[in-house]
């Protein structure tokens, strides 16, 4: 079965620090990528999404992730944070072709001002 | 944001007694699903269904079970509720076999089982 691990459980930062937050993968096939933040006391909105072509993928708000097949990784990043993106955000994967999504257990980044 | 509509937003319930929660989509999406997400543990999938009267089980489906009589709604149902469902449920939706494949969430049920 697939799965996915997000090493950082919880995050601190100070405003202007570089941002990334790990997301791994089991799966070897074809698969798609998501990033997904869930601001407090919402639900979830998509940040970034990988399908094919380039691996490095821009998403809203100045993030971007890197896919890298070798090491099954699809870390998210940022330059600079700000204290609007604390939030929770949960790494995705399914299977090209499959529509179940397994999501990671979340990342909580907690940006001070 | 997607048409999904969650319903009810919040709600409390006693030990034992049958809950339903409602999953409403003006999208016509084909594929919809019901996460609860808990502390640690990430979204977890309950059940799926991915066309009117098409379900399939997810990973902790154990006390859940779920309709789908028309492409709009998809309904989950706690048969005994119990206090291990206390949780926050979300529907979610999705449309294969184009590039926007990714899932749209719900706004979300506040589950308390007491």
């Amino acid at each position: 079965a697939q799965s996915v691990s997000q090493h950082n459980h919880h995050v601190i930062l100070s405003e202007a620090a570089s941002l990334e937050l790990g997301c791994n993968y089991s799966y070897g096939g074809t698969v798609n990528l998501f990033w997904y933040v869930q601001y407090p006391g919402q639900h979830l909105q998509l940040l970034l999404k990988y399908f094919s072509g380039d691996p490095l993928v821009k998403g809203i708000k100045g993030f971007e992730a890197e896919f890298i097949k070798s090491k099954f990784s699809f870390n998210l990043r940022k330059p600079s944070v700000q204290w609007s993106d604390t939030a929770e955000y949960f790494c995705a994967v399914n299977r090209g072709g499959y529509q179940k999504v397994t999501f990671g257990i979340g990342t909580k980044l907690q940006v001070i001002p | 944001d997607a048409g999904i509509t969650q319903s009810p937003r919040h709600k409390v319930t006693e030990t034992g007694t049958p809950v339903t929660l409602r999953c409403h989509q003006t999208e016509n999406h084909r594929y919809m699903y019901w996460y609860r997400q808990d502390p640690g543990h990430g979204l977890r999938l309950i059940h799926y269904s991915y066309g009117v009267k098409d379900t399939d089980k997810g990973e902790v489906s154990d006390g859940y079970s779920v309709s789908r009589s028309k492409t709009e709604d998809f309904l989950l149902t706690l048969e005994s509720a119990t206090s291990s469902q206390t949780s926050v449920y979300f529907c979610a939706i999705s449309e294969p076999g184009t590039v926007n494949t990714e899932a749209f969430f719900g706004q979300g049920t506040r589950l308390t089982v007491v």
